[in-house]
């Protein structure tokens, strides 16, 4: 079974330069989560969907963060402008419901120059 | 808001040694608590899901015990192995699980 795909591995940009990470989730998993991940911290969740619908974004900086899950399969996490403050390792996981197990992708890792 | 804490933040142990690493929750009405593990640069990969209604929960030589009212679960590593270095990590849902709450990790060092 394919494991959850991330891309781009690594990303580096300049201050107010936008960004857009992918995610594939586990073929079948309802459930996508995106986390950032800032060195030395447990990953904090920054937006749930269930299919194509959000289950919560309370935790996402919507004036610069955006993100979609077309299809209810894909994901895209996007940012614009960047800050210096938002290099990170972004996460992406799946699940079958957001009741079962989470699976995770290697994460992208952002520096912000 | 769930918080969560994880006690040491870092641990060095000879190899051949068991060990408990702790996370610690404040808001016990949860529904289960995972652990995982992540090496360096890698995402996370899930050891344990443990059910609110179990106590325990077995994989090889890790055993993870839940004791919500305690607000508290173990993870315990029999034997341990130089491949078992690696930051561990515990989440837990809240009630409706919209939100999941990480620790910041216990990183562990095995020593050959």
């Amino acid at each position: 079974e394919a494991g959850v795909a991330q891309s781009p591995r690594y990303k580096i940009i300049e201050k107010r330069q936008s960004v857009a990470f992918w995610c594939n989730p586990i073929s079948g998993h309802a459930t996508l989560y995106w986390y950032q991940q800032i060195l030395g911290q447990g990953p904090k969740l920054l937006i749930q969907f269930q299919n194509n619908g959000v289950v919560d974004d309370s935790q996402l900086p919507k004036d610069r963060f955006s993100a979609e899950r077309l299809k209810g399969v894909d994901s895209t996490l996007k940012i614009q402008p960047a800050k210096l403050e938002d290099s990170a390792v972004y996460l992406c996981a799946s699940s079958l419901s957001r009741y079962n197990e989470q699976f995770f992708g290697p994460g992208t890792r952002l520096t912000v120059l | 808001k769930q918080e969560v804490t994880q006690i040491p933040a870092a641990l060095s142990v000879p190899e051949g040694e068991n060990l408990v690493l702790n996370c610690s929750f404040t808001d016990s009405a949860i529904y289960n608590l995972q652990w995982f593990r992540q090496d360096p640069g890698k995402g996370l990969t899930s050891l344990l899901l443990i059910q609110s209604s179990q106590r325990e929960q077995t994989s090889g030589r890790l055993n993870a015990s839940l004791d919500k009212s305690s607000g508290r679960s173990t993870l315990y590593i029999a034997a341990s192995q130089p491949g078992d270095s690696a930051t561990y990590l515990c989440a837990v849902p809240v009630y409706n699980f919209n939100k999941f709450y990480f620790g910041s990790g216990t990183k562990l060092n095995v020593k050959p």
